[in-house]
Protein backbone atom coordinates (compact mmCIF):
# COMPACT_ATOMS: atom_id res chain seq x y z
CA UNK A 1 0.00 0.00 0.00
CA UNK A 2 0.85 3.32 0.19
CA UNK A 3 2.20 5.65 2.80
CA UNK A 4 4.65 8.16 3.22
CA UNK A 5 6.32 8.59 6.75
CA UNK A 6 8.09 11.81 8.01
CA UNK A 7 9.14 14.10 10.99
CA UNK A 8 6.83 16.16 12.36
CA UNK A 9 9.46 19.35 13.51
CA UNK A 10 13.12 20.21 12.80
CA UNK A 11 14.24 23.31 14.15
CA UNK A 12 17.91 24.37 12.88
CA UNK A 13 19.60 27.88 13.42
CA UNK A 14 20.05 30.63 10.32
CA UNK A 15 23.01 29.81 7.90
CA UNK A 16 22.93 25.99 8.93
CA UNK A 17 21.96 23.33 6.97
CA UNK A 18 18.67 21.45 7.13
CA UNK A 19 17.65 17.84 6.22
CA UNK A 20 14.75 16.51 6.24
CA UNK A 21 13.92 13.18 5.86
CA UNK A 22 11.05 10.69 4.60
CA UNK A 23 10.22 7.29 3.80
CA UNK A 24 7.63 5.87 1.88
CA UNK A 25 6.40 2.38 1.42
CA UNK A 26 4.97 1.86 -2.28
CA UNK A 27 7.84 0.25 -4.13
CA UNK A 28 6.17 1.46 -7.74
CA UNK A 29 6.66 5.10 -7.24
CA UNK A 30 8.25 6.62 -10.06
CA UNK A 31 7.88 10.30 -8.90
CA UNK A 32 8.96 11.90 -5.63
CA UNK A 33 8.57 15.55 -4.83
CA UNK A 34 9.02 17.87 -1.89
CA UNK A 35 6.22 20.89 -1.67
CA UNK A 36 6.47 23.55 0.32
CA UNK A 37 3.21 25.06 2.43
CA UNK A 38 3.39 28.25 4.37
CA UNK A 39 0.93 29.38 6.39
CA UNK A 40 -2.66 29.99 5.12
CA UNK A 41 -1.15 29.30 1.51
CA UNK A 42 -1.19 26.55 -0.74
CA UNK A 43 1.14 24.05 -1.58
CA UNK A 44 4.12 24.94 -3.84
CA UNK A 45 6.42 22.56 -5.51
CA UNK A 46 10.05 22.46 -4.79
CA UNK A 47 11.64 20.38 -6.58
CA UNK A 48 11.03 16.33 -7.61
CA UNK A 49 12.65 13.31 -8.54
CA UNK A 50 12.36 10.25 -10.44
CA UNK A 51 12.66 7.03 -9.31
CA UNK A 52 15.38 5.95 -11.82
CA UNK A 53 17.70 8.81 -10.17
CA UNK A 54 19.84 8.97 -6.66
CA UNK A 55 20.32 12.82 -6.73
CA UNK A 56 19.21 15.97 -7.70
CA UNK A 57 20.38 19.65 -6.81
CA UNK A 58 18.83 22.65 -7.63
CA UNK A 59 20.25 25.87 -6.22
CA UNK A 60 20.34 25.34 -2.66
CA UNK A 61 18.29 22.21 -2.55
CA UNK A 62 19.65 18.86 -2.88
CA UNK A 63 17.42 15.74 -2.98
CA UNK A 64 18.60 12.48 -1.70
CA UNK A 65 16.96 8.65 -2.72
CA UNK A 66 17.72 5.56 -1.38
CA UNK A 67 15.66 3.26 -3.40
CA UNK A 68 16.68 -0.11 -1.21
CA UNK A 69 15.44 1.84 1.74
CA UNK A 70 12.76 3.47 0.38
CA UNK A 71 14.39 6.96 1.83
CA UNK A 72 14.01 10.75 0.31
CA UNK A 73 15.91 13.44 1.88
CA UNK A 74 15.84 17.41 1.20
CA UNK A 75 19.04 19.31 2.11
CA UNK A 76 18.36 22.98 2.34
CA UNK A 77 21.48 24.45 2.50
CA UNK A 78 22.13 28.12 4.19
CA UNK A 79 18.89 28.11 5.49
CA UNK A 80 16.76 31.41 6.19
CA UNK A 81 14.12 32.45 8.30
CA UNK A 82 12.01 32.47 5.10
CA UNK A 83 12.36 28.97 5.01
CA UNK A 84 10.49 28.17 8.06
CA UNK A 85 7.16 26.44 6.68
CA UNK A 86 5.79 22.86 6.66
CA UNK A 87 7.72 20.47 3.92
CA UNK A 88 5.60 17.67 2.40
CA UNK A 89 7.33 14.49 0.77
CA UNK A 90 4.75 13.43 -1.62
CA UNK A 91 5.55 10.08 -4.20
CA UNK A 92 2.71 9.06 -7.30
CA UNK A 93 2.81 6.88 -9.98
CA UNK A 94 2.80 8.15 -13.44
CA UNK A 95 2.89 11.66 -12.52
CA UNK A 96 0.00 13.77 -12.22
CA UNK A 97 -2.88 11.11 -14.08
CA UNK A 98 -2.13 9.32 -10.69
CA UNK A 99 -2.76 10.36 -7.54
CA UNK A 100 -0.36 11.77 -5.12
CA UNK A 101 0.01 10.15 -1.63
CA UNK A 102 1.53 13.28 1.14
CA UNK A 103 2.99 12.25 3.89
CA UNK A 104 2.14 14.58 7.54
CA UNK A 105 4.29 16.98 6.63
CA UNK A 106 7.79 18.75 8.62
CA UNK A 107 7.47 21.74 10.19
CA UNK A 108 10.99 23.12 9.85
CA UNK A 109 11.65 26.39 12.36
CA UNK A 110 14.59 28.65 11.42
CA UNK A 111 16.08 30.27 14.57
CA UNK A 112 17.57 33.60 13.67
CA UNK B 1 -0.20 34.39 -16.04
CA UNK B 2 -2.91 33.33 -13.19
CA UNK B 3 -2.60 30.50 -11.23
CA UNK B 4 -4.95 28.25 -9.84
CA UNK B 5 -7.59 29.96 -8.19
CA UNK B 6 -10.03 28.82 -5.67
CA UNK B 7 -13.22 30.26 -4.23
CA UNK B 8 -14.46 30.96 -1.72
CA UNK B 9 -11.47 31.38 0.74
CA UNK B 10 -13.45 30.80 3.57
CA UNK B 11 -17.33 29.10 4.20
CA UNK B 12 -19.16 28.12 7.22
CA UNK B 13 -21.58 25.83 7.01
CA UNK B 14 -24.39 24.18 9.21
CA UNK B 15 -24.28 20.10 9.59
CA UNK B 16 -26.51 18.67 7.18
CA UNK B 17 -25.94 21.38 5.08
CA UNK B 18 -24.23 20.86 1.65
CA UNK B 19 -21.56 23.12 -0.40
CA UNK B 20 -20.17 23.53 -3.63
CA UNK B 21 -16.50 24.97 -4.05
CA UNK B 22 -15.05 26.25 -7.19
CA UNK B 23 -11.44 25.89 -9.00
CA UNK B 24 -10.07 27.54 -11.88
CA UNK B 25 -6.97 25.94 -13.35
CA UNK B 26 -3.72 27.30 -14.11
CA UNK B 27 -3.78 28.32 -17.90
CA UNK B 28 -2.80 25.68 -20.46
CA UNK B 29 -3.33 23.20 -17.93
CA UNK B 30 -6.64 19.91 -18.44
CA UNK B 31 -6.79 18.19 -14.89
CA UNK B 32 -7.98 19.27 -11.69
CA UNK B 33 -7.56 17.23 -8.74
CA UNK B 34 -8.94 17.72 -5.19
CA UNK B 35 -7.64 17.27 -2.10
CA UNK B 36 -9.14 17.77 1.35
CA UNK B 37 -6.39 19.45 4.31
CA UNK B 38 -7.23 18.49 7.90
CA UNK B 39 -5.45 20.80 10.27
CA UNK B 40 -2.18 19.10 11.10
CA UNK B 41 -2.42 16.37 8.36
CA UNK B 42 -1.01 16.06 5.15
CA UNK B 43 -3.33 16.63 1.77
CA UNK B 44 -5.68 13.43 1.05
CA UNK B 45 -6.55 12.67 -2.06
CA UNK B 46 -10.62 13.18 -3.33
CA UNK B 47 -10.32 12.84 -6.70
CA UNK B 48 -9.27 13.49 -10.30
CA UNK B 49 -10.81 14.89 -13.27
CA UNK B 50 -9.45 14.94 -17.06
CA UNK B 51 -11.89 15.37 -19.96
CA UNK B 52 -14.89 16.11 -17.87
CA UNK B 53 -14.19 12.67 -16.12
CA UNK B 54 -13.78 11.57 -12.51
CA UNK B 55 -10.85 9.22 -13.83
CA UNK B 56 -9.13 8.51 -10.49
CA UNK B 57 -11.01 8.41 -6.99
CA UNK B 58 -9.47 8.53 -3.51
CA UNK B 59 -11.38 6.48 -0.27
CA UNK B 60 -14.15 9.52 -0.10
CA UNK B 61 -18.14 8.46 0.49
CA UNK B 62 -20.09 9.12 -2.09
CA UNK B 63 -21.16 12.12 -0.27
CA UNK B 64 -18.54 13.84 -2.37
CA UNK B 65 -18.89 14.47 -5.77
CA UNK B 66 -17.48 16.50 -8.81
CA UNK B 67 -17.64 17.93 -12.84
CA UNK B 68 -15.26 19.04 -14.76
CA UNK B 69 -16.52 22.02 -17.32
CA UNK B 70 -15.18 22.34 -20.62
CA UNK B 71 -12.94 24.88 -19.86
CA UNK B 72 -11.23 22.92 -17.68
CA UNK B 73 -13.15 24.17 -14.62
CA UNK B 74 -14.19 22.11 -11.67
CA UNK B 75 -16.56 21.87 -8.47
CA UNK B 76 -16.15 19.73 -5.86
CA UNK B 77 -19.89 19.31 -4.39
CA UNK B 78 -20.02 17.87 -1.01
CA UNK B 79 -23.61 16.83 0.57
CA UNK B 80 -24.98 16.19 4.29
CA UNK B 81 -22.09 18.13 5.58
CA UNK B 82 -20.35 16.59 9.05
CA UNK B 83 -18.26 18.10 11.71
CA UNK B 84 -15.59 15.97 10.34
CA UNK B 85 -15.66 17.37 6.81
CA UNK B 86 -14.37 20.66 8.04
CA UNK B 87 -10.67 20.91 6.56
CA UNK B 88 -8.66 23.05 4.02
CA UNK B 89 -9.98 21.75 0.64
CA UNK B 90 -7.50 22.79 -1.85
CA UNK B 91 -7.51 21.94 -5.63
CA UNK B 92 -4.59 20.97 -7.87
CA UNK B 93 -4.20 21.72 -11.96
CA UNK B 94 -1.73 19.74 -13.75
CA UNK B 95 -1.33 19.21 -17.69
CA UNK B 96 -1.31 15.35 -19.02
CA UNK B 97 1.60 14.79 -21.41
CA UNK B 98 1.10 11.68 -23.89
CA UNK B 99 2.68 9.20 -21.22
CA UNK B 100 0.14 10.34 -18.69
CA UNK B 101 3.11 11.75 -16.71
CA UNK B 102 3.95 15.36 -15.22
CA UNK B 103 6.10 16.78 -12.75
CA UNK B 104 3.59 17.88 -10.10
CA UNK B 105 0.80 20.08 -9.64
CA UNK B 106 0.10 23.81 -9.48
CA UNK B 107 -1.77 23.79 -6.21
CA UNK B 108 -4.25 26.88 -5.36
CA UNK B 109 -4.68 28.38 -1.86
CA UNK B 110 -8.13 26.42 -0.68
CA UNK B 111 -11.13 27.10 0.42
CA UNK B 112 -11.41 26.59 4.56
CA UNK B 113 -14.62 25.02 4.85
CA UNK B 114 -15.99 24.72 8.46
CA UNK B 115 -18.94 23.18 9.48
CA UNK B 116 -20.50 24.07 13.16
Amino acid sequence: GEDVEQSLFLSVREGDSSVINCTYTDSSSTYLYWYKQEPGAGLQLLTYIFSNMDMKQDQRLTVLLNKKDKHLSLRIADTQTGDSAIYFCAESFLGGYQKVTFGIGTKLQVIP
Amino acid sequence: DAGVTQSPTHLIKTRGQQVTLRCSPKSGHDTVSWYQQALGQGPQFIFQYYEEEERQRGNFPDRFSGHQFPNYSSELNVNALLLGDSALYLCASSLISLDRSNYGYTFGSGTRLTVV
